[in-house]
């Protein structure tokens, strides 16, 4: 199993420019999730999934859209990039929303200049 | 949404036990609590998770206290590779789950 899977590792951007963030993972999982992390601080919930066809916001969702046409994929895509999205964005999943182990890709860096 | 406290940072000697606590007063009767940490540059990685019982596994243990309000995530005995920022979360019905900032644990050789 490749686990939980993200591309970019890395990506610049400028101010306006729009961009998927792409993930993918092959253990079957219904529930995925996206989350970014600014320095020093904990993780934040953009969007998450419970299953194909089904999508719903977190915690700070403006900025940001999501579609689960696939169980096993889950692309987050960015509008119109602002240098406050300059981050690093995480995607995750697990077998259902809650009470399971939720398993993390390696992460994209991001930055808008 | 419920909230959780931790420390911002603890600090162990090798090859000694860990107790990293944390307060979550206002968590639900439905409430999971799920302990991650996270290692410098990389994505936060599952330790462990209960909802009333105390829970074991490989890695570590999770004491709850008997009103839930509280836990402790323990690590039997710490090694350099237990540095990490230690998160303790609150996932239920009405609360996703929310990443504070976490508690930095430094080991000591």
């Amino acid at each position: 199993n490749a686990g939980v899977t993200q591309t970019p590792k890395f990506q610049v951007l400028k101010t306006g420019q729009s961009m998927t963030l792409q993930c993918a993972q092959d253990m079957n999982h219904e529930y995925m999730s996206w989350y970014r992390q600014d320095p020093g601080m904990g993780l934040r919930l953009i969007h998450y999934s419970v299953g194909a066809g089904i999508t719903d916001q977190g915690e700070v969702p403006n900025g940001y859209n999501v579609s689960r046409s696939t169980t096993e994929d889950f692309p987050l895509r960015l509008l119109s990039a602002a240098p406050s999205q300059t981050s690093v964005y995480f995607c995750a999943s697990s077998y259902s929303r809650l009470g399971n182990e939720q398993f993390f890709g390696p992460g994209t860096r991001l930055t808008v200049l | 949404d419920a909230k959780t406290t931790q420390p911002n940072s603890m600090e162990s000697n090798e090859e000694e036990p860990v107790h990293l606590p944390c307060n979550h007063s206002t968590i639900s009767g439905t409430d999971y609590i799920h302990w991650y940490r996270q290692l410098p540059s990389q994505g936060p990685e599952y330790v462990i998770h209960g909802l009333t019982s105390n829970v074991n596994n490989r890695m570590a243990s999770l004491a709850i206290a008997e009103d839930r309000k509280s836990s402790t995530l323990i690590l039997h005995r710490a090694t350099l590779r237990d540095a990490a920022v230690y998160y303790c979360i609150l996932e239920g019905n009405n609360n996703d789950m929310r990443f504070g900032a976490g508690t930095r644990l430094t080991v000591k050789p």
